[in-house]
């Protein structure tokens, strides 16, 4: 069945620092969607890349989905607090409402 | 507009009882997803349904597990004689119902089962 792994699992950086997390599918999927997960709460949806080779930017959040659409990319620059939790990419692999395959997630956690 | 509403937010229940948990999709949504959270790990999709039919239950364990979404009311999730590994977090996502175009899910706070 359909695979996604994101690497690294764990991510500790200086608050100031920049961070990116890689997000690889075993298929080519037809969008990605990427969302962050507090410590104890919920999934909450960031964005949605549906285009090969796709760059959207949300404040300094950087999102890209590969050419071949199958891997992605979400780039954090200079990381504040707020920005602690898990980040997980999630692949679909057909257009209308569909069944997500969540990537693996990586933690991020900020030393002040 | 209220987001996704899932009940219990905890639910203890000793081995071999049933736990059921419920989800309202927010307001205007017709697609219920639900995943299952262990601690430090991902989420894992269960089933997908639409109301009155399961579209996707390919994630789910064949024994012990059932869902449904009925024309009135909320989905459920049902787990009968529980065990210990069925102790997990259990999310409920909704998304709206548009053609052609992938959406977004919405998660509720999730409802955090726990087996003695």
């Amino acid at each position: 069945g359909q695979q996604v792994m994101q690497i690294p699992q764990y991510q500790h950086v200086q608050e100031g620092e920049d961070f990116t997390t890689y997000c690889n599918s075993s298929t080519t999927l037809s969008n990605i969607q990427w969302y962050k997960q507090r410590p104890g709460g919920h999934p909450v949806f960031l964005i949605q890349l549906v285009k090969s080779g796709e760059v959207k930017k949300q404040k300094r959040l950087t999102f890209q989905f590969g050419e071949a659409k199958k891997n992605s990319s979400l780039h954090i620059t200079a990381t504040q607090t707020t920005d602690v939790g898990t980040y997980f990419c999630a692949g679909g692999t057909n257009f209308g409402n569909e069944k997500l395959t969540f990537g693996t997630g990586t933690r991020l956690t900020i030393i002040p | 507009n209220a987001g996704v509403m899932q009940n219990p937010r905890h639910l203890v229940r000793r081995r071999g009882q049933e736990a059921r948990l419920r989800c309202s999709p927010m307001k205007g949504h017709s697609h219920v997803y639900w995943y299952r959270q262990l601690p430090e790990e991902g989420l894992k999709f269960m089933v997908y349904l639409q109301k009155e039919n399961i579209i996707d239950e390919s994630g789910m364990p064949k024994e012990r597990f059932s869902a449904e979404f009925p024309k009135e009311g909320p989905s459920i999730l049902r787990i009968q004689q529980v065990v210990r590994g069925d102790s997990a977090a259990y999310f409920c996502a909704s998304s709206p119902t548009l053609q052609g175009e992938a959406q977004p899910q919405h998660f509720g706070d999730g409802t955090r089962l726990s087996i003695l």
